[in-house]
């Protein structure tokens, strides 16, 4: 969706190695989430943030952090702890005050 | 947790026929969404529907909740409707709306 952008679109992880993914949203959002998504499944939530400098975790958080410094951004790390890193990670903000989450491109994350 | 359950799983198509694909829900929910999942991955949202019908286009849906399922119409289907349709509930807690996915309903249009 228009106003929330996810960089980069591809990423590669080495072993141990530890990786930032950014999520920015211009909507003015003040909730913001952070999902996976394994080939052929649904979506998984990671993280959540419903208010600058809060944040709570999801149903996977383990092997992942996060930060909200910013009402514009929730970027996500994807620690040497997650053994399974490779998925498709997809940012969304909003789902507040009878209005519907939006959702970035996504981030696909391979292990080299 | 609320669980979600989309039915069929796999339908294929001619161009040009209708279909109907369902979202059960486990309990009562504040938020639920449809959604196209394109081949490229992007997640278009197609209705936010808690409640009532909502009619766009060829789409259009209808959620009982208090029968707790939703249903997505597509009617003269075309090939740029090929692709993965989701279900996504919520229950609120406190001001954030943390969605819960169905497996999804992978759609394939053939001429």
């Amino acid at each position: 969706d228009g106003g929330i952008t996810q960089s980069p679109k591809y990423l590669f992880r080495k072993e141990g190695q530890n990786v930032t993914l950014s999520c920015e949203q211009n909507l003015n959002h003040d909730a913001m989430y952070w999902y996976r998504q394994d080939p052929g499944q649904g979506l998984r939530l990671i993280y959540y943030s419903q208010i600058v400098n809060d944040f709570q975790k999801g149903d996977i958080a383990e092997g992942y952090s996060v930060s909200r410094e910013k009402k514009e951004s929730f970027p996500l790390t994807v620690t040497s702890a997650q053994k399974n890193p490779t998925a498709f990670y997809l940012c969304a903000s909003g789902g507040t005050g009878n209005q519907p989450q939006h959702f970035g491109d996504g981030t696909r994350l391979s292990i080299l | 947790g609320i669980q979600v359950e989309q039915s069929p799983p796999d339908l294929i198509l001619q161009e040009g026929a209708n279909s109907t694909l369902r979202c059960n829900f486990s309990d009562s929910v504040n938020n639920l969404q449809w959604f196209h999942q394109n081949p490229w991955g992007q997640l278009i949202n197609l209705f936010y529907i808690p409640s009532g019908t909502k009619q766009n286009g060829r789409l259009s849906a209808t959620t009982v909740a208090t029968e707790r399922y939703s249903l997505l119409y597509i009617s003269s289907s075309q090939t740029t409707d090929s692709g993965v349709y989701f279900c996504a509930v919520a229950d609120l807690s406190g001001t954030a709306s943390k969605l819960t996915f169905g497996t999804g309903t992978r759609l394939q249009v053939t001429l």
